[in-house]
């Protein structure tokens, strides 16, 4: 079965440089979820998406910005990357009230 | 802020003995529940879920167990395998649909 894709597995950038975390939800799902999960923790909420508008809203920093497109995929843009944002980042996606599925993440070291 | 918590930070079991893994809630309004497992490398992968109107759901090899009158959640694993060794995570929240709150994970390590 499909699941969720995310991209690129892994991303080495060095402080204050931009990046962008791309996710693919399974078909049919309409929800996107963007957790941060840093070594040895569980995972945080930063935000969520719902047929392409801001559904929820956790510990986003105002630094990150995140939407979803026409066709669901979503992007997480992060800019003046500091030492601390260093984390894996996960997207979850849903259909309707049905339980989240994650994505494999993707590993962001900042150097 | 309310969050969810688990008992035991780390569990080693026997190969083929069941494992029970604990986890506290404190938001009452919580009235959906999943807990995830986490492999090395990987995103959280659903295990199960139940809902509040439920005290019990099994699953394969697997059995939530839900008492909201303490707020705790458990998770038991029958036959446990070393394929089960990961880390799990309870997850709660008060909205279907809505994001999850995860507690700080459970480490299983199964022993042959």
């Amino acid at each position: 079965a499909a699941g969720v894709i995310q991209s690129p597995r892994h991303l080495i950038k060095e402080k204050r440089e931009t990046a962008t975390l791309k996710c693919y939800p399974i078909p049919r799902h309409d929800t996107v979820y963007w957790y941060q999960q840093g070594p040895g923790q569980d995972p945080q909420f930063l935000i969520s998406f719902y047929e392409k508008m801001q559904s929820d809203k956790g510990s986003i920093p105002d630094r990150f910005s995140a939407q979803q497109f026409s066709d669901y995929h979503s992007e997480l843009n992060m800019s003046s990357l500091e030492l601390g944002d260093s984390a894996l980042y996960f997207c979850a996606t849903s259909f309707g009230n049905q339980p989240q599925h994650f994505g494999d993440g993707t590993r962001l070291s900042i150097l | 802020g309310e969050s969810v918590g688990l008992h035991l930070p780390t569990l080693s079991v026997q190969e083929g003995d069941n494992s029970i893994i604990n986890c506290a809630y404190s938001n009452s309004a919580s009235d959906y529940f999943i807990w995830y497992k986490q492999e090395s490398g990987k995103g959280p992968q659903f295990i199960i879920d139940i809902r509040s109107n439920m005290d019990k759901r099994q699953g394969q090899r697997v059995t939530v167990l839900l008492n909201k009158t303490v707020k705790h959640l458990s998770l038991q694993i029958a036959a446990t395998q070393p394929g089960d060794s990961a880390v799990y995570f309870c997850a709660e929240n008060k909205n279907y649909g809505q994001n999850f709150v995860f507690g700080p994970g459970t480490r299983l390590s199964v022993l042959p």
